[in-house]
């Protein structure tokens, strides 16, 4: 079945760093979406992205989508104190969404 | 607008007892998930629904576990006997099916279940 992998798994930061979390599917992917995760609380939603090499940004977050679709990956720049928590990639294949076992970010100030 | 609304939003049982937990989705949302999430992993589907329609309930250890969306918007999830391996946080999400937030997941707060 469809498997999506995450890495690395924990991400250790220093405040105003940058990083990056990689996503990778076993199978071609229809689109692939990032959620977050505050310590104690649940996903939320923060992008999509459906077409091969597609990049999109919010604000300090770049997402790419790989031109193969069974890649993505999430650069943050200039990393803050309210960036801690877990990023999930979830990859869609037909109706079946898939997450990742996510990236959890600390930041050292 | 309400989010995705579950409870309990915990529940501690012994062994070999059953649980029930409750989700009432976003008003319009005919799409509604129930996952289960371990620690330090990502959330796992167990069902999902269009409408009151169970259209992928492929990993839902159907020994044990049962799901309902009666009239197609609240929807309940039972396990019957509980193990001490279902100790997780069950999450339930909605989407509705168009416009811009197409796809996009909904996620309540979570039940968290300890088996003891």
């Amino acid at each position: 079945g469809q498997q999506v992998m995450q890495i690395p798994q924990y991400q250790h930061v220093q405040e105003g760093e940058d990083f990056t979390t990689y996503c990778n599917s076993s199978t071609t992917l229809s689109n692939i979406q990032w959620y977050k995760q505050r310590p104690g609380g649940h996903p939320v939603f923060l992008i999509q992205l459906v077409k091969s090499g597609e990049v999109k940004k919010q604000k300090r977050l770049t997402f790419q989508f790989g031109e193969a679709k069974k890649n993505s990956s999430l650069h943050i720049t200039a990393t803050q104190t309210t960036d801690v928590g877990t990023y999930f990639c979830a990859g869609r294949n037909d109706y079946k969404l898939s997450f990742g076992a996510g990236t959890t970010v600390t930041v050292r100030a | 607008e309400a989010g995705v609304v579950q409870s309990p939003r915990y529940k501690i049982i012994e062994k070999k007892q059953p649980v029930a937990f409750w989700c009432n989705p976003i008003s319009g949302h005919n799409t509604l998930y129930w996952y289960l999430q371990n620690l330090g992993q990502g959330p796992e589907l167990l069902i999902r629904y269009e409408n009151e329609e169970a259209v992928d309930d492929s990993q839902l250890p159907k020994d044990r576990f049962s799901a309902e969306r009666l009239k197609g918007v609240d929807s309940t999830l039972k396990i019957q006997p509980a193990e001490l391996g279902d100790s997780a946080v069950y999450l339930c999400a909605s989407s509705s099916p168009g416009g811009p937030t197409h796809n996009e997941q909904f996620f309540g707060p979570g039940t968290r279940l300890t088996v003891l």
